[in-house]
């Protein structure tokens, strides 16, 4: 089955970039999802299709692709933003969403 | 507004069964298709099932294949997940989630419920 690998934490200070990759084999072909979780809430799309925001989401959140990874960047970094991220691919060879298995953003 | 709401969640003892349901709102719900997804306590997101626009196409995670069965009522606006046999590995938080509306035929979650508890617990 496919699989994407996240790291577990990424710290960063307030006002800094933070960078989350989320690494799968043909990562580029396949479309990357990102999504943010705060506690106690459901997740909430940050980036879709690689690089593309949803309405209502900053500009600070950018995404990208480079061989196998996939990284989530998140500029001038808030307090607010801390919470749990997601990528999210669609494989096709098995009919299958896949999640990677979260990063937890922690705001210095 | 957009709105997904989860309900049918509880306690329930190993083996048994548990019908969730999705109400949505502030959009044309048989345009869209619809995703399970659901987070075991302190974990990350696990995808569960999905279910076309028309139910002509449905899709399980290998973890509920045989267990689950996903259904639409599109003149109720409403997604409903039957599960079967349940095991205290399926204990969790259930959140079903609309597709985003990309071009593409499995696009995005967007957006999510709020989710609905199942714990399986004898």
């Amino acid at each position: 089955s496919y699989v994407l690998t996240q790291p577990p934490s990424v710290s960063v200070a307030p006002g800094q970039t933070a960078k989350i990759t989320c690494a799968g084999d043909d990562i580029g072909t396949k479309g990357v999802h990102w999504y943010q979780q705060k506690p106690g809430r459901g997740p909430v799309a940050v980036v879709h299709d690689d690089a593309d925001r949803p309405s209502g989401i900053p500009e600070r959140f950018s995404g990208s692709t480079s061989g196998n990874t996939a990284t989530l960047t998140i500029t001038r970094v808030e307090a607010g933003d801390e919470a749990d991220f997601y990528c999210q691919v669609w494989d096709s060879r098995t009919d299958h969403w896949v999640f990677g298995g979260g990063t937890k953003l922690t705001v210095l | 507004e957009v709105q997904l709401v989860e309900s049918g969640g509880g306690l329930v003892k190993p083996g048994g069964s548990l019908r969730l349901s999705c109400a949505v709102s502030g959009f044309k719900f048989s345009s869209y298709n619809i995703n399970w997804v659901r987070q075991a306590p302190g974990k990350g997101l696990e995808w569960v099932s999905f279910i076309s626009t028309s139910s002509s196409y449905i899709h399980y995670a290998d973890s509920v294949k045989g267990r689950f069965t996903v259904s639409r009522d599109n003149a109720r606006n409403s997604v409903y997940l039957e599960m079967t046999s349940l095991r205290v590995e399926d204990t969790g938080v259930y959140y079903c989630a609309r597709d985003g509306g990309g071009a593409r035929f499995y696009n995005w979650f967007d957006p999510w419920g709020q989710g609905t508890t199942v714990k399986v617990s004898s």
